[in-house]
Parts: C-alpha cells; sequence; structure tokens
C-alpha cells in the first residue's frame, strides 16, 4: 500500500516556467515531509522541508505549499532552470523518537527544456 | 567533508554468493539506515539502526543482515543473495534537528545485479 503517492511520473517544462510537484498522504500521524532532489549517480539530497503547522514554507525558487485537511502537499520550482532537471522525491516521517523511516513517493523525473 | 560513503560502488554477483556492501559515515550521527530504490516504487526502508548494537526491520528486510558494532559503519549483509535483490542501494545517516525531526544524509548508492 503506497502511503504517499506522487504525480506526475514524469514533468517537462520549459525553462522559466513553474514546476508543480504533488504529493498525498493517508497516515495523519505523518508530521514531517521534506522533499528530496536527486541527480543520476547521486543520492538523494534534502532540498526543503516542511511542519504541518504552517501552509507554505519558501526557500529561494522553492516553495511547498501544504494542505493538512486535504492531506496534500506540493512542491512548486519558479523560474525553473535547465540545472533543476532531476529526480524529485516527496517523503513524509513521523518524528516520533522511534524509527525516523521515511516514507518516500514514487518520484518524479522533472526535465527543463531551453 | 562531512559525507556517508559505501562501497562498492558497482558489483555484479551470482545468486547465492554471499556479499557485504559497507557504509561509514564521518558526522558521528546516532541513526542510520539502507534503502533500495526501484524503479516505480520509490525508496523503502530495509532496516535501520538508532545506535550502536541497536538495529530493526524496515518494511523489506526479507534476504537481508545488518550489524552495528561502532557508530561510524553499518554494513548491509545479503547472506544468499536472488535476483529480486537487485536494486539501488543507499545508506543514510541522520542528524537530529531542530523541532525534534531527523535530516536524512543519503550515501552515493550502490548498484547491485544479481544474475
Amino acid at each position: 500500500q503506497q502511503q504517499v503517492k506522487q504525480s506526475p511520473q514524469s514533468l517537462i517544462v520549459q525553462k522559466g516556467g513553474i514546476s508543480i510537484i504533488n504529493c498525498a498522504y493517508e497516515n495523519t500521524a505523518f508530521d514531517y515531509f521534506p522533499w528530496y532532489q536527486q541527480f543520476p549517480g547521486k543520492g538523494p539530497a534534502l532540498l526543503i522541508a516542511i511542519r504541518p503547522d504552517v501552509s507554505e514554507k519558501k526557500e529561494g525558487r522553492f516553495t511547498i505549499s501544504f494542505n493538512k485537511s486535504a492531506k496534500q502537499f506540493s512542491l512548486h520550482i519558479m523560474d525553473s532552470q535547465p540545472g533543476d532537471s532531476a529526480t524529485y522525491f516527496c517523503a513524509a516521517t513521523e518524528s516520533n523518537f522511534g524509527n525516523e523511516k521515511l516514507t518516500f513517493g514514487t518520484g518524479t523525473r522533472l526535465t527543463i527544456i531551453p | 567533508e562531512a559525507q556517508v560513503t559505501q562501497n562498492p560502488r558497482y558489483l555484479i554477483t551470482v545468486t547465492g554468493k554471499k556479499l557485504t556492501v559497507t557504509c561509514s559515515q564521518n558526522m558521528n550521527h546516532e541513526y542510520m539506515s539502507w534503502y533500495r530504490q526501484d524503479p516505480g516504487l520509490g525508496l523503502r526502508q530495509i532496516y535501520y539502526s538508532m545506535n550502536v548494537e541497536v538495529t530493526d526491520k524496515g518494511d523489506v528486510p526479507e534476504g537481508y543482515k545488518v550489524s552495528r558494532k561502532e557508530k561510524r559503519n553499518f554494513p548491509l549483509i545479503l547472506e544468499s543473495p536472488s535476483p529480486n535483490q537487485t536494486s539501488l542501494y543507499f545508506c543514510a545517516s541522520s542528524l537530529r534537528v531542530a523541532g525534534g525531526v531527523y535530516e536524512q544524509y543519503f550515501g552515493p548508492g550502490t548498484r547491485l545485479t544479481v544474475t
């Protein structure tokens, strides 16, 4: 059972455009939602993360929007650049002093075209 | 440089031949874990360790073993590899940050092929 559903599977955006990746979760105990960026041949790297007590978090061109009632969150990349081409994973976890397991979405391959 | 290292990066082996993938971190993190990444499935946790000599199963532990005898090392052992363990493996270590959450840092990955 996929606890974190991610869409789309792949996304092509023109340079300068806005890239939007969506995730939905089922477990209401999740209380930390990071996004990871992965380039070919590399491990995932933490990009930005949010707690459910805020509806939006912005870091540079990257913004997470969070809708607790709908159990959805999304990543927006403004002014998308070719260097943003990568696979993006949303994830969720419970910060309950136990297993800090990340439950990942299935990933979105983003391609920014000139 | 703070990092998580894995060895080997690439491995091709045959069914039933025991192998070990090493993982080491130089950040003095207590929490470490192993994930496997498969197309269309994202990353799934295999095993994790909260500290030295403390390990437990993740979501997909079958066919794997781990040990944590030192804080910095967390090897993944496949006693009798099978083709369905062909995958991309990532080790991660975690830093507890403000707010009670852990930021996980991933190694570069080990691509394993079992024939």
